[in-house]
Parts: structure tokens; C-alpha cells; sequence
């Protein structure tokens, strides 16, 4: 059974660029699945950030595309989010799925998600 | 890009009730919508994938349909679990988008 766990720092200071990388277990990561990256402001609804097939074919959220950089890491079974310049509207609950390539595009398993501060 | 709203926002009802949540896309999207379920602390788990479609482990209680721009989750009796907010997604190509979520309470 596919398992995905966020990991990185808590705390990002403004200007900074948030890091946070999900380690996926129990499943090839290099399948054909794509991989994808969620946020959530807390009290607030979800938004797609970005998706990476184990290829390294990417593609982003339009408003956020000029500060996101998604990459991928076969050997260690794992992919990576970095998102440059952040402000305090970045503070969010950072989650990582993987993503179903079906008729639509779904996201059949979710990592617990890791909470993301923007705060100097 | 094609906008979701999810109607209503927020909903009360009590355990038993048939409860029904809509999600409404700003132009045709055939059949290409998702629901989640996704309760306090938690990630979003996926319950319908297609509009249509029962992902393998959610209760038979859940449903979806709709094709075009008009979609609905039918939750057919309410159990205790299920309050939690409700969210449609859809994805065309290489742009996803979520709808704002419905809250569901116990009345």
C-alpha cells in the first residue's frame, strides 16, 4: 500500500524559498503515475500547486508557476517542492498525493500534510 | 480556466438524512470531476472519481452524478463519519482546479 510523508521546515522566513520533500513508500515512484503537490491556508479550501511524472515532465498552477520549482528523485523514490519569495500568504497546510492519470486527474492517496509558517 | 463553486457552503443535518451537495463548472466539463471528503486534520480522501465513479472503499451511501456542468454528491443516509467538508475537483489537461468546499454539521 503507497504511502507518501512530507518532510521540511516548519518555519520559512519571508523572501525565502519554503523546501519540502515526500518520500513515497510502497509503490514505484517511476509507475505511471504523475505526483502532485496540494496546499491549504488554514480555515481555507484546497489549491493544486503542481505535478511531476518520474520523467521530470512537470506542470504548475498559473498564478504560482513563476515561484515554483517541482523535481523528482528516482533513486530515492521520493519528489521535491521548492516555492521562492514567499509571504505570509504562503502559510498553509503543504500536502503531497499521488495522482491518478485516468479519464480525470485524481488524487487516490494523500501524505498526512505538513504545516508551512511564513513569519520573520 | 474553468471555475468549480460548490453549492451550498455550508449545510446541517442530522444523522439519517439524504443530503445532496452541488458543484457547478463555468463551462462543459463532460465527466471530468472528483469528490473528497476531508475532515478536521486531516488529508482529503477521495470518494467519487469521474462523476460517477465509487472509489473502491468508500460506502455504497455516496454517489455522484451529472456530465457537463452540473454535478452533485448524494450522501442517501447521513452515519456520525461523515460530517466533514466536501470538495469537487477538476482537471483538464495540465490545470486543476478544486471547488471552495461545502461544510457539512450535525443539526
Amino acid at each position: 500500500q503507497v504511502q507518501l510523508h512530507e518532510s521540511g521546515p516548519g518555519l520559512v522566513k519571508p523572501s525565502e524559498t519554503l523546501s519540502l520533500t515526500c518520500a513515497v513508500s510502497g509503490h514505484s515512484i517511476s509507475s505511471s503515475y504523475y505526483w502532485g503537490w496540494i496546499r491549504q491556508p488554514p480555515g481555507k479550501g484546497l489549491e493544486w500547486i503542481g505535478s511531476i511524472f518520474h520523467s521530470g515532465s512537470a506542470f504548475y498552477n498559473a498564478p504560482l508557476k513563476s515561484r515554483v520549482t517541482i523535481s523528482v528523485d528516482t533513486s530515492k523514490n521520493q519528489f521535491s517542492l521548492k516555492l521562492s519569495s514567499v509571504t505570509a500568504a504562503d502559510t498553509a497546510v503543504y500536502y503531497c498525493a499521488r495522482e491518478r492519470m485516468t479519464t480525470v486527474t485524481s488524487f487516490d492517496s494523500w501524505g498526512q500534510g505538513t504545516l508551512v509558517t511564513v513569519s520573520s | 480556466d474553468v471555475q468549480m463553486t460548490q453549492s451550498p457552503s455550508s449545510l446541517s443535518a442530522s444523522v439519517g438524512d439524504r443530503v445532496t451537495i452541488t458543484c457547478r463548472a463555468s463551462q462543459s466539463i463532460t465527466d471530468y470531476l472528483n469528490w473528497y471528503q476531508q475532515k478536521p486534520g486531516k488529508a482529503p480522501n477521495l470518494l467519487i472519481y469521474a462523476a460517477t465513479n465509487l472509489q473502491s472503499g468508500v460506502p455504497s451511501r455516496f454517489s455522484g452524478s451529472g456530465s457537463g456542468t452540473d454535478f452533485t454528491l448524494t450522501i442517501s443516509s447521513l452515519q456520525p463519519e461523515d460530517f466533514a467538508t466536501y470538495y469537487c475537483q477538476h482537471s483538464y489537461r495540465t490545470s486543476i482546479t478544486f471547488g471552495q468546499g461545502t461544510r457539512l454539521e450535525i443539526k
